[in-house]
């Protein structure tokens, strides 16, 4: 089975910088993703990692060790519309995902 | 872009009662799946379908659940015999297949049973 665990809220002010730690136990590993879900809508894809290191995109990067079985994912120059959960997954053989309980990130000015 | 539709968006309905929550997946997707969310709880797997049959299924999947895919386009879920716990916001999503490509979901059916 899975095991996925992440913090239940961050809070931080407009334009700075966040991390969102996860860390997971899985019988297998077929990479991490990070997903934003904002209040009421569906979670939107964000960042895949299954090599070791930081992948940027933008003013997002996830960072991911697969020997420590911990990921992070950094939101840099905060903006107001950030707010919202951040998920950690993880797939299975057969692509279902399996989510951590989600990270809220509160921003405010 | 090319996006997972689903309705109705909002379902009301009285305990007992059946319903179907309806998926149009993204079309050159080949794995198709339904999460479940209960309000502040976390997005859990409840199933997922492949060339035509369920590969995978979740303890909460039971045989109340089922689902269908009745045309080229279309992916149910049906809930027999709805329970008030089946009150939640259900994503309907697909991809690709590849172990690198990400699930796209649907903006989901917020289902509430009375």
């Amino acid at each position: 089975g899975q095991n996925i665990d992440q913090p239940t809220e961050m809070t931080a002010t407009e334009g700075a910088i966040v991390q969102i730690n996860c860390t997971y136990q899985t019988s297998g590993f077929n990479g991490l993703f990070w997903y934003q879900q904002h209040a009421g809508e569906a979670p939107t894809f964000l960042s895949y990692n299954v090599l070791d290191g930081l992948e940027e995109k933008g003013r997002f990067s996830s960072f991911l060790s697969r020997s420590k079985g911990y990921s992070y994912l950094l939101l840099k120059e905060l903006q107001m519309k950030d707010s919202a959960s951040y998920l950690c997954a993880v797939p299975s053989d057969d692509y279902k995902l399996s989510f951590g309980a989600g990270t809220t990130v509160t921003v405010r000015a | 872009e090319p996006e997972v539709t689903q309705t109705p968006s909002h379902q009301v309905t009285q305990m007992g009662q059946e319903v179907i929550l309806r998926c149009v997946p993204i079309s050159n997707h080949l794995y198709f799946y339904w999460y479940r969310q209960i309000l502040g709880q976390k997005v859990e797997f409840l199933v997922s379908f492949y060339n035509n049959e369920i590969s995978e299924k979740s303890e909460i999947f039971d045989d109340q659940f089922s689902v269908e895919r009745p045309d080229g386009s279309n992916f149910t879920l049906k809930i027999r015999s709805t329970k008030l716990e089946d009150s939640a916001m259900y994503f309907c999503a697909s991809s690709e297949g590849h172990p690198n490509t990400e699930a796209f979901f649907g903006q989901g059916t917020r289902l509430t049973v009375v």
